[in-house]
């Protein structure tokens, strides 16, 4: 089934830690996004990909990285989390325009 | 920069009611989404509408386009209480590489259907 998967679906962890948030769509999608988004209020694009080895920074300004290595994954890294980096941060494919959203991960940075 | 704009930012209506939803957007644009977004949860897409369309009907939903105003409504009729979510309109941001670069929301409605 056509589907895009994101793990863990919630993460509370220390700050100074790395984390990695995983995406992964089974759609064969070449172009994919992170969103982050704070509680009740609108997404921020913070990264897009347009295929493999293709990764650009979107409108806001964030301190993770991501890579494409696979058309089919999207990992979102954090090499040092902090406080503020709580957000539900979510990742999405496209094709034209048909769009597909992934359920999200809630991080929390304590 | 946010494109999207939605009004009013939030909405309690009893259930039975119609729901309204409008959106305004500053630059021209050749399709508009509406999402919906349960609390804590993804974003559902709900119905695109292209530019060159001024209506479109989706089971109890209803999206009108107005490009000369740069404004769109979102219409859910005999509202349930299921419907309680968030909406957001959303734009496709143009980009060198040919279709969308990512969509751009707006900060959403929050719709509460009492029953």
């Amino acid at each position: 089934e056509a589907d895009i998967y994101q793990t863990p679906r919630y993460l509370v962890i220390g700050t100074g830690k790395k984390i990695t948030l995983e995406c992964s769509q089974t759609m064969g999608h070449d172009k994919m996004y992170w969103y982050q988004q704070d509680p009740g209020m609108e997404l921020h694009l913070i990264h897009y990909s347009y295929g493999v080895n293709s990764t650009e920074k979107g409108d806001l300004s964030s301190e993770s990285t991501v890579s494409r290595i696979r058309t089919e994954h999207f990992p979102l890294t954090l090499e040092s989390a902090r406080p503020s980096h709580t957000s539900q941060y979510l990742c999405a494919s496209s094709e034209w325009w048909t769009w597909v959203f992934g359920p999200g991960t809630r991080l929390t940075v304590t | 920069s946010q494109q999207g704009e939605e009004d009013p930012q939030a909405l309690s209506i009893q259930e039975g009611e119609n729901a309204t939803m409008n959106c305004s957007y500053k630059t021209s644009i050749n399709n508009l989404q509406w999402y919906r977004q349960n609390s804590g949860r993804g974003l559902v897409h709900l119905i695109l509408i292209r530019s060159n369309e001024r209506e479109k009907h989706s089971g109890r939903l209803r999206v009108t386009l107005d490009t000369s105003k740069k404004s769109s409504s979102l219409l859910i009729t005999a509202s349930r209480a299921a419907d309680t979510a968030s909406y957001f309109c959303a734009t496709p941001l143009q980009g060198s590489g040919g279709g969308a670069d990512g969509l751009t929301f707006g900060k959403g409605t929050h719709l509460i259907i009492q029953p």
